[in-house]
């Protein structure tokens, strides 16, 4: 089945440093969402990305999609101490039948020292 | 406020009691989604629904069980809890096919089982 990596799983930055995930599917996806969860909190969407080589931006927060529809990656600039938590991609395979499931990765748990 | 309520927040039970944990959803959205967050694994899909009547299983089906007889509502049934499914469990709606739409999820229901 499709399988969503993410990493890395942990990210220390000091305040201010750039900070970057990455998602790899192991197929092609027709988009893919991106989420961020606070601590003890609940996953809240932040954007998403459908055509090949797209990149968005959200104040510090730049997304990208692959040309080739199989990885994404999400970029802050210049981390506050406002970003932590845990940020997740979550793609559906294109071409599937199973229009409803959806693949989330691991997760990238950031932390952010003043 | 257009919102996803859970219940119950926490819930410690034993091995092989029946629990239901109730999802619903005041926002007309026709795709529900259980899934379940464990350190290191992510949010996997354990049953998805399109809509009323139509549900389908995500990656981790296995224990559980699910109903849609109302389009606001999506319990998870476990039959018969075991210790390896002591999770976070998170309820997510819509408003159509996931993966197409922004998921706005509930505030998690912290399951135990001894």
């Amino acid at each position: 089945g499709q399988q969503v990596m993410q990493i890395p799983q942990y990210q220390h930055v000091q305040e201010g440093e750039d900070f970057t995930t990455y998602c790899n599917s192991s197929t092609t996806l027709s988009n893919i969402q991106w989420y961020k969860q606070r601590p003890g909190g609940h996953p809240v969407f932040l954007i998403q990305l459908v055509k090949s080589g797209e990149v968005k931006k959200q104040k510090r927060l730049t997304f990208q999609f692959g040309e080739a529809k199989k990885n994404s990656s999400l970029h802050i600039t210049a981390t506050q101490t406002t970003d932590v938590g845990t940020y997740f991609c979550a793609g559906r395979s294109a071409g599937g039948t199973s229009y409803g499931k959806l693949t989330f990765g691991q997760g990238t748990i950031l932390t952010v020292h003043p | 406020e257009a919102q996803v309520t859970q219940n119950p927040r926490y819930l410690i039970t034993v091995t092989g009691k029946k629990l239901t944990v109730t999802c619903s959803q005041n926002m007309n959205h026709e795709y529900m989604s259980w899934y379940r967050q464990d350190p290191g694994l992510g949010l996997r899909q354990i049953y998805y629904s399109m809509n009323v009547e139509v549900t389908d299983k995500g990656d981790v089906p296995e224990g559980y069980k699910v109903s849609r007889k109302e389009k606001r509502n999506f319990p998870l049934i476990l039959e018969s809890p075991s210790p390896n499914q002591t999770s976070l469990y998170f309820c997510a709606s819509s408003l159509g096919e996931g993966g197409t739409y922004e998921q706005y999820f509930g505030p998690g229901t912290r399951l135990t089982v001894t």
